[in-house]
C-alpha cells in the first residue's frame, strides 16, 4: 500500500463550474477526513466518514459542498457552481478509526478557481 | 476544542537540538497531546502523541509537564529536512478529528 492516494494533485477551474476530487485511503482504514488548507494557515476540517457513513461535518462544508462514500472504501467531494474563494489545497486523510490512532494524510489536491 | 498556542516562527542551526514548545492550559484530563509537521508541498505527518508520560520514537521525543499544561517537542539532531511547520494538537477522547491551529514554522540553516 503507497498511503493516501488524492487526484487530481492540481485542479483550475472557471468560476461556476463543479469540480470533483477523488481520495482513496490506506485500505484497511475505515475513518476518511476530508480538510482544506489555504496558504499560511492549517488544514481546516471539513467533514468525515466512519465506512460509508458521514458522521460530522463541519460549518465551514457549505451546501454547494458534498462528499460521499459510497462502499466505505474512496470518497469523492465535489464542489457546485466554485467561487473563488474556493482556492484551496483540500487534503484528505484515514486512520483505523480506534482510540487515538494516527492520521495518515495525502498529498492533497490543490484547487484554483479562475 | 481546547486551544494550543505555538510561537509562529523557531529557527534553527542544522545538527543542532530543537525544543518546539506548546502551550494547553485548558487541557482536560483525557485530552491526548499530538504532534504533526507539514514539510512543504506535503500534507501534514504524524510526529508523536502522549497522554502524560514523556514519549520517545524515532523522529523526536515528546516532554509533557508534570501538570500537563505545556509539553514540548524536541528533535536531537535538526537536518534541513526538519524544516517544516510543527501543529500541536489536543486530541479529546473518542477519537474526534483532529483540530489544527497555524502551527510553528521551523528553519533550519545549514
Amino acid at each position: 500500500d503507497t498511503g493516501v492516494s488524492q487526484d487530481p494533485r492540481h485542479k483550475i477551474t472557471k468560476r461556476g463550474q463543479n469540480v470533483t476530487f477523488r481520495c482513496d485511503p490506506i485500505s484497511e482504514h475505515n475513518r476518511l477526513y476530508w480538510y482544506r488548507q489555504t496558504l499560511g494557515q492549517g488544514p481546516e476540517f471539513l467533514t468525515y466518514f466512519q465506512n460509508e457513513a458521514q458522521l460530522e461535518k463541519s460549518r465551514l462544508l457549505s451546501d454547494r459542498f458534498s462528499a460521499e462514500r459510497p462502499k466505505g472504501s474512496f470518497s469523492t467531494l465535489e464542489i457546485q457552481r466554485t467561487e473563488q474563494g474556493d482556492s484551496a489545497m483540500y487534503l484528505c486523510a484515514s486512520s483505523i478509526g480506534t482510540y487515538n490512532t494516527e492520521a495518515f494524510f495525502g498529498q492533497g489536491t490543490r484547487l484554483t478557481v479562475v | 476544542d481546547a486551544k494550543t498556542t505555538q510561537p509562529n516562527s523557531m529557527e534553527s542551526n542544522e545538527e543542532e537540538p530543537v525544543h518546539l514548545p506548546c502551550n494547553h492550559s485548558t487541557i482536560s484530563g483525557t485530552d491526548y497531546i499530538h504532534w504533526y509537521r507539514q514539510l512543504p508541498s506535503q500534507g501534514p505527518e504524524y510526529v508523536i502523541h502522549g497522554l502524560t508520560s514523556n514519549v520517545n520514537n524515532r523522529m523526536a521525543s515528546l516532554a509533557i509537564a508534570e501538570d500537563r499544561k505545556s509539553s514540548t517537542l524536541i528533535l536531537h539532531r535538526a537536518t534541513l529536512r526538519d524544516a517544516a511547520v510543527y501543529y500541536c494538537i489536543l486530541s479529546p477522547t473518542g477519537n474526534t478529528p483532529l483540530v489544527f491551529g497555524k502551527g510553528t514554522r521551523l528553519s533550519v540553516i545549514a
